[in-house]
């Protein structure tokens, strides 16, 4: 079974700060690794996929990178609407299988 | 613009089987390659994906819990499901079901909250 782990669990930051999410999978996903936003009360949000590619609708200044095992999420310019949870998720096409991180809250 | 509805029972007993249906609107659930997954979320903790179904049929359960889940789809009614059954307190959890285009889950319902409790 594949273990995602986030890093840090909670991140402590100010409105248009610059901020690096990490994500590690205890073995190769290659770019099979995806990130959602999930805000109190609502359901997660899709913002990257493919390792990179983003969702529709999601602000540039959300941007994905990575490979293998090693995978980041970054936020350019924080804006106040980004204060949320953030998880990184693996998945496998054979079997079918979805592992997601324990998150990692950024807080102001 | 595709839309996800979680209903069922927000409370179950101990030992007994949870049932929630996804109603789905908005698109058909035979579209060719749309699957279609449930996640649930205790209270304060993470992600957890419980498994998949394809419109004919075909189900991926978390092994975790495979031995207790049913996923079944009804195409008639555009409709998917949901049984988990001997649930414990562990169990409770907000239940989401969603959208899985090519394994990422681009599409979720606002979430159903079933709580394990006699």
């Amino acid at each position: 079974e594949i273990v995602m782990t986030q890093s840090p669990a909670t991140l402590s930051v100010s409105p248009g700060e610059r901020v690096t999410l990490s994500c590690g999978a205890s073995q190769s996903v290659s770019s099979s690794l995806a990130w959602y936003q999930q805000k109190p009360g609502q359901a997660p949000r899709l913002l990257i996929y493919g390792a990179s590619a983003r969702a529709t609708g999601v602000p540039a200044r959300f941007s994905g990178s990575g490979s293998g095992t090693e995978f980041t999420l970054t936020i350019s310019s924080l804006q106040s609407e980004d204060f949320a949870i953030y998880y990184c998720q693996q998945y496998n096409d054979w079997p079918l299988m979805f592992t997601f991180g324990q998150g990692t809250k950024l807080e102001i | 613009q595709l839309q996800l509805q979680e209903s069922g029972p927000g409370l179950v007993k101990p030992s007994e089987t949870l049932s929630l249906t996804c109603s789905v609107s908005g698109g058909s659930i035979r579209t060719s390659g749309h699957y279609w997954g449930w996640i649930r979320q205790p209270p304060g903790k993470g992600l957890e994906w419980i498994g998949t179904i394809y419109y004919n049929g075909n189900t991926y359960y978390n092994p975790s819990l495979k031995s207790r889940v049913i996923i079944s789809v009804d195409t008639s009614t555009n409709q998917f499901s949901l049984k988990l059954t001997s649930v414990t307190a562990a169990d409770t959890a907000v239940y989401y079901c969603a959208r899985d285009l090519l394994r990422r889950l681009d599409s979720w319902g606002q979430g159903t909250p079933v709580t394990v409790s006699s």
